[in-house]
């Protein structure tokens, strides 16, 4: 059974920092890329980053570029996302994904993690 | 970058109905479209991908259709497990988007 369990989450001051990780079980972690998914409260679904199995390509959101870096640890199954210089519009559910094989869409989610940005 | 608009933002529906959401994209995307239900506090599950594919499990009476910048998702008969938000999400190139979501409510 595919399983992503997020955690890192919690609440940061505006231009704090904060280290998001995801543990994947039940599938190749090394053989797929992965994305990172948000949302805020009460808000509609937005994507913030994706990396590919080997770490040669990754992609991010314009909002988040130049702070936020998506990275991975095949060896130990694990996805991350760094965030520096977090904003009060960063605060929202992150959710770790699995990309399917072969198109660009999601098909395992894990519960997710809240990051709240307040002073 | 690639606007996804859906329409409408809020349905109500009974048992039974069919019910349709569309989503249109601000440039054509061929058939990269994808359909996600979220239920309240859950993570999104993957219903459809490249507009018309169904996720293994998902009930047949979901189907998507479209191409361009015209897509729509369908359910046949609405059950009662189908009360939920709905979102399309073009997978045609970065930056990936998500339209603004359709909650379909008991009516």
């Amino acid at each position: 059974e595919v399983q992503l369990v997020e955690s890192g989450g919690g609440l940061v001051q505006p231009g704090g920092s904060l280290r998001l990780s995801c543990v994947a079980s039940g599938f190749t972690f090394s053989s797929y890329w992965m994305s990172w998914v948000r949302q805020a409260p009460g808000k509609g679904l937005e994507w913030v980053a994706n990396i590919k199995h080997d770490e040669s390509e990754n992609y991010y959101v314009a909002s988040v570029k130049g702070r936020f870096t998506i990275s991975r640890d095949n060896a130990k199954n694990s996805l991350y996302l760094q965030m520096n210089n977090l904003r009060a519009e960063d605060t929202a559910v992150y959710y770790c994904a699995r990309r399917a094989a072969g198109f660009t869409v999601n098909d395992y989610w894990g519960q997710g993690t809240q990051v709240t940005v307040s002073s | 970058d690639i606007q996804m608009t859906q329409s409408p933002s809020t349905l109500s529906a009974s048992v039974g109905d069919r019910v349709t959401i569309t989503c249109r994209a601000s440039q054509s995307i061929s058939s990269w479209l994808a359909w996600y239900q979220q239920k309240p506090g859950k993570a999104p599950k993957l219903l459809i991908y490249k507009a018309s594919n169904l996720e293994s499990g998902v009930p047949s009476r979901f189907s998507g259709s479209g191409s361009g910048t015209e897509f729509t998702l369908t359910i046949s008969s609405l059950q009662a497990d189908d009360f939920a938000t709905y979102y399309c999400q073009h997978h045609n190139s970065y930056p990936l988007s998500f339209g603004g979501g359709t909650k379909v409510e008991i009516k």
